[in-house]
Order: structure tokens, then sequence, then C-alpha cells
């Protein structure tokens, strides 16, 4: 079975450009996540979305930060524009429904870069 | 909103050594912790979970985990370690419908 695919893998672009990552989550699973990773941290939730609807997106910055979820199943998250601190590492994951037991299946992450 | 404390971010230590990673949260409701690793160049990946039930959880590759509710802590452990087991470690609680990771411990085991 695939796992949650990511891409692109590594982005370097300068600050004040647009820039967006895509997210394939496992088949059938409904419920998928984007996650920021800052260097020596853990993951920190930025949105949730339960097949389209986001459910909780409290913790995305909605003035240059915005997500979508087509059809329930690939997702992008985009930024635009991009600040120097939005360097990190970006991270999907998606889980077979809501629960809180439900294991949480992460991506690869693609690596940002602002110059 | 609940929150993880993970300790000793950086260890090193010696293949066949003993491991002990210390996992602290905070959260008031009923808790669900979890152990992810990420293996260098690979993605975070389920170690082992814990729900409810015997408070000593076994994962893969010959790792533990014992909650302490008195604690609140859900530390990890593997008695013996391996060169392969070189990774970053992270503690996660769930709560308020929403998945809080602790900082990370990075381990490297040296053979």
């Amino acid at each position: 079975e695939a796992g949650v695919v990511q891409s692109p893998r590594y982005k370097i672009i300068e600050k004040k450009q647009p820039v967006a990552f895509w997210c394939n989550p496992i088949s059938g699973h409904n419920t998928l996540y984007w996650y920021l990773q800052n260097l020596g941290q853990g993951p920190e939730l930025l949105i949730r979305y339960e097949n389209e609807e986001a459910v909780d997106d409290s913790q995305l910055p909605k003035d240059r930060f915005s997500a979508e979820r087509l059809k329930g199943v690939d997702s992008t998250l985009k930024i635009q524009p991009a600040e120097l601190g939005d360097s990190a590492v970006y991270l999907c994951a998606s889980s077979p429904g809501t629960s809180g037991r439900d294991t949480q299946y992460f991506g690869p992450g693609t690596r940002l870069t602002v110059l | 909103a609940q929150s993880v404390s993970q300790h000793n971010h950086h260890v090193i230590l010696s293949e066949a050594a003993s491991l002990e990673l210390g996992c602290n949260y905070s959260y008031g409701g009923t808790v669900n912790l979890f152990w992810y690793v990420q293996y260098p160049g690979q993605h975070l990946q389920l170690l082992l979970k814990y729900f409810s039930g015997d408070p000593l959880v076994k994962g893969i590759k010959g790792f533990e985990a014992e909650f302490i509710k008195s604690k609140f802590s859900f530390n990890l452990r593997k008695p013996s370690v391996q060169w392969s087991d070189t990774a970053e470690y992270f503690c996660a609680v769930y709560g308020n419908n929403r998945l809080a990771f602790g900082k990370g411990n990075q381990v490297v085991v040296i053979p």
C-alpha cells in the first residue's frame, strides 16, 4: 500500500514569492492533516480536514496561508507571500477516521527554505 | 490545551546500552498517547501507542513504554539498543481533537 505522498520534497524560494505544497493521502483515509515542523521542534498542526471540510484551521495563519482539499482526496497548502520565518518542514498526514485512537500516517514532508 | 515535555534532547549511547526517554504530558481528559520515530531520511512513523488497559505497552523493534497516570508520564524504553535505533523520537498526546507533539529526542547510537 502506498503511503502519504508529498511534493516537492525540497523548495527554495525568495521571500515574498508564493509557494504551494501538494499532498496525496493514503487511499481511503478521510482525514488529512497539515503540520509545520520547525528545526528542533515537534510537528504542530496547521489544519485538519475531514473529507472536504476544514474542521480545525485555528492554527493556520490565514493572512498568508491557505489550503484546500477538493473532492476530499488530494490537498494543497499555499503560502503567499512567503516570509523568512516560514522556512521549515511542512508535513502532511492522513488517518482513516477522526478518533484519537486512529494512527496518523505521515508523508516525507516538504523542506521549505525562504531566502 | 494539552502539552508534552521531553527532556534530554540529545542522547548519545553505545550499542547494547539501555535507553529510556522521558515524556510528561499535561492534559486533563482521557489521554491517548503515542511515540513516533523518525529514522534518518525517513518519514515519521508510529512506534507504539497507549489508549487503555495494561499500562506497559510493547511496540515495534523491541521498544516498550509505560504509562504512569499519577506521574502524567509515558516513558519509552529499550533494554539494548542497536546502531539502527539512531533516530529522532517524538512523544505525542491526543486531546481536544488534536495531536500535540513534544520537541523530540535525538538519539545517536555508536557502534
